[in-house]
């Protein structure tokens, strides 16, 4: 079965630093997302993707985050200058064009010290 | 208030038994998800429902859109289906978000 794979499975940073987290969703899907769950907590939404642009993004979304489908095969998310407070699980997830059904990844665990 | 509520927050059972998990939303929706995610965090989705009924092996998801509130069933449950079930919904007019329950913890005990 097609699967939406996540790179890495855990990463740990240092706060103020740079982090992306990548992603290779089903290649016929159209429609991508990042979401994210703080330890503890539910999963909440970051920002959805379609047609080369972000479609719709969260108020957790600011400028610190970006997203980017460099290469027509994959999907990253960046945080420019990491906090404590980003510390989650990122979640990649990918939809195809007309369908309701969601493919999640794995996860990326973020932990920044 | 959240737009989605979960009920129970834990549920323990024993090996067999029949469990039910509940879901109960504020906003019209234009389809809502069972997730499962494993200790290890990942999520699988189970069933996307927008009306009547789905199963899929022992379980089973029910949806009533006029009270808005949707259930999911697990028949003769197993060690295995140990995990947290998350509710989800697509709200209409939101775009292609998800929002999400706070999840239910089951654990099957032998």
């Amino acid at each position: 079965e097609p699967e939406v794979t996540q790179t890495p499975s855990h990463q740990v940073t240092q706060m103020g630093q740079e982090v992306i987290l990548r992603c290779v969703p089903i290649s016929n899907h159209l429609y991508f997302y990042w979401y994210r769950q703080i330890l503890g907590q539910k999963v909440e939404f970051l920002v959805s993707f379609y047609n080369n642009e972000i479609s719709e993004k969260s108020e957790i979304f600011d400028d610190q985050f970006s997203v980017e489908r460099p290469d027509g095969s994959n999907f990253t998310l960046k945080i420019r200058s990491t906090k404590l407070e980003d510390s989650a699980m990122y979640f990649c997830a990918s939809r195809e064009q007309g369908a309701d059904g969601y493919t999640f990844g794995s996860g990326t665990r973020l932990t920044v010290v | 208030k959240n737009e989605v509520e979960q009920s129970p927050q834990n549920l323990t059972a024993q090996e067999g038994e029949f469990i039910t998990i509940n879901c109960s939303y504020s906003v019209g929706i234009s389809a809502l998800h069972w997730l499962q995610q494993h200790p290890g965090g990942g999520i699988v989705s189970l069933f996307m429902l927008s009306s009547g009924k789905k199963k899929h092996g022992r379980l089973i998801a029910t949806i009533n859109i006029q009270e808005k509130h949707s259930s999911l069933h697990i028949t003769a449950s197993h060690p295995r289906d140990s995990a947290v079930y998350i509710c989800a919904v697509w709200g209409r007019g939101s775009g292609s978000r998800l929002t999400f329950g706070e999840g239910t913890q089951l654990t099957v005990n032998p």
